[in-house]
């Protein structure tokens, strides 16, 4: 099924270990985003890319990096992480912006020990 | 402020009632509004669209826009057990802007 895949779904990490979260898509969508969801907190960006090759800073940014060398891939990296950073890590990409709706993924669900 | 606000609820409703999940903007500038619905430890799925000001309607879901109050309304009618969800209102910038999510459950 086309869509927006994310690996892994879970995973547990203790405080200063990093790690990379992978985002796939295959609907040859230009832009691609990260976002965090948090409870009370709703859905916060934290690095967008708005084609191969480009990226740029979100709502919450510190923490993470992100690379997009392919245009199907976007990758969130965490270098050390915190236990702050514990949270449910939602993938989503859009063809053209944000006016016709994001596609997102189904999540990965991250614990900072 | 923030740009978007939404009630959290949660709201819980009798099958077969009609609901009214609001958000309210603060830029008038904002021209698309979303809503999208998000199942238990699922990603979030675009359920309606509209641009601008008036209604949507797409089976028992109607959008609905009053720009002058600012103001975004999703009503269900005749709702399911399986409607229950989180709801969360959306609109734009130059990226999508969220509201926080109403959690909505439909008893039998």
């Amino acid at each position: 099924n086309a869509g927006v895949t994310q690996t892994p779904k879970f995973r547990v990490l203790k405080t200063g270990q990093s790690m990379t979260l992978l985002c796939a898509q295959d609907m040859n969508h230009e832009y691609m985003y990260w976002y965090r969801q948090d409870p009370g907190m709703g859905l916060r960006l934290i690095h967008y890319s708005v084609g191969e090759g480009t990226t740029a800073k979100g709502e919450v940014p510190d923490g993470y990096n992100v690379s997009r060398l392919k245009k199907q891939n976007f990758l969130l990296g965490l270098e050390s992480a915190a236990p702050s950073q514990t949270s449910v890590y939602f993938c989503a990409s859009s063809y053209q912006g944000d006016n016709y709706g994001y596609t997102f993924g189904s999540g990965t669900r991250l614990t900072v020990v | 402020q923030k740009e978007v606000e939404q009630d959290p609820g949660p709201l819980s409703v009798p099958e077969g009632a009609i609901v009214s999940l609001n958000c309210t903007y603060s830029n008038s500038a904002f021209q698309y509004f979303m809503w999208y619905r998000q199942y238990s430890r699922k990603g979030p799925e675009l359920l309606m669209y509209t641009y601008s000001s008036g209604n949507k309607e797409d089976g028992r879901f109607t959008a609905q826009v009053d720009k002058s109050s600012k103001y975004i309304s999703l009503f269900i009618r005749d709702s399911q057990p399986s409607d229950s969800a989180t709801y969360l209102c959306a609109t734009n910038t130059d990226k999508l802007i969220f509201g926080t999510g109403t959690r909505l459950q439909v008893f039998p």
